[in-house]
């Protein structure tokens, strides 16, 4: 399977503890987008890298809230000291930085990794 | 306001027969616009691109209107399989890499 893959797929965590996904995007694509999508709503923007360059963080990710993706390959998203409020279904996506514009570029969603935080 | 809006529905469509829905869209610079299709706990799949003169993929149609700010979404013939909640999503209005998602249209197919 070639496509953008997430880990774990489901987190249960009590409030306060630090939890840490995972993403893998398709390996030629050079962008990679966090987004955090609740039920009801559409995937809202978290932030997204060029290779391992973060280029835009969201006001959305407060400080409790870091990513990384140190080699320009997979990423990592860490929550410190969970609340109730940051259980979601957390999307990664990737696309590639071809043909111009990237903004063009369709992305390609992994499953997403659902968080509950009690 | 919500930069992007859509009418969640549900849009409840008899099989075979067209249904129709829009998306408003607040940032006048954004330069991408797209209808993805998300199916009941799954990811988003990108449905189409949208292009400033309307294009058409078999059974569906997009449309963009810059100067009204909004895009719609057209869906000829009906299959039970569109069933989904279709979201419109924005890009490139801030910044190349940030787009913006829409809470998604619900569309039921009934037979």
């Amino acid at each position: 399977d070639t496509g953008v893959s997430q880990d774990p797929r489901h987190k249960i965590t009590k409030r306060g503890q630090n939890v840490t996904f995972r993403c893998d995007p398709i390996s030629e694509h050079n962008r990679l987008y966090w987004y955090r999508q609740t039920l009801g709503q559409g995937p809202e923007f978290l932030t997204y890298f060029q290779n391992e360059a973060q280029l835009e963080k969201s006001r959305l990710l407060s400080d409790r809230f870091s990513a990384e993706r140190p080699k320009g390959s997979f990423s990592t998203l860490e929550i410190q000291r969970t609340e109730q409020g940051d259980s979601a279904m957390y999307l990664c996506a990737s696309s590639s930085d071809t043909g111009g514009n990237p903004t063009y570029n369709e992305q390609f969603f992994g499953p997403g990794t659902r968080l509950t935080v009690l | 306001r919500k930069e992007v809006e859509q009418d969640p529905g549900p849009f409840n469509v008899p099989e075979g027969a067209t249904v129709a829905f829009n998306c408003t869209y607040s940032n006048s610079a954004s330069q991408s616009f797209f209808w993805y299709r998300q199916d009941c706990r799954k990811e988003p799949k990108l449905l189409m691109s949208v292009y400033s003169s309307g294009n058409e993929d078999g059974r569906f149609t997009a449309q963009l209107n810059r100067a009204s700010q909004y895009i719609s979404l057209l869906i000829r013939d009906s299959k039970l399989s569109d069933s989904a909640t279709y979201l419109c999503v924005v890009g490139g209005g801030d910044s190349w890499g940030k787009f913006q998602f829409g809470a998604g249209t619900q569309v039921v197919v009934t037979p």
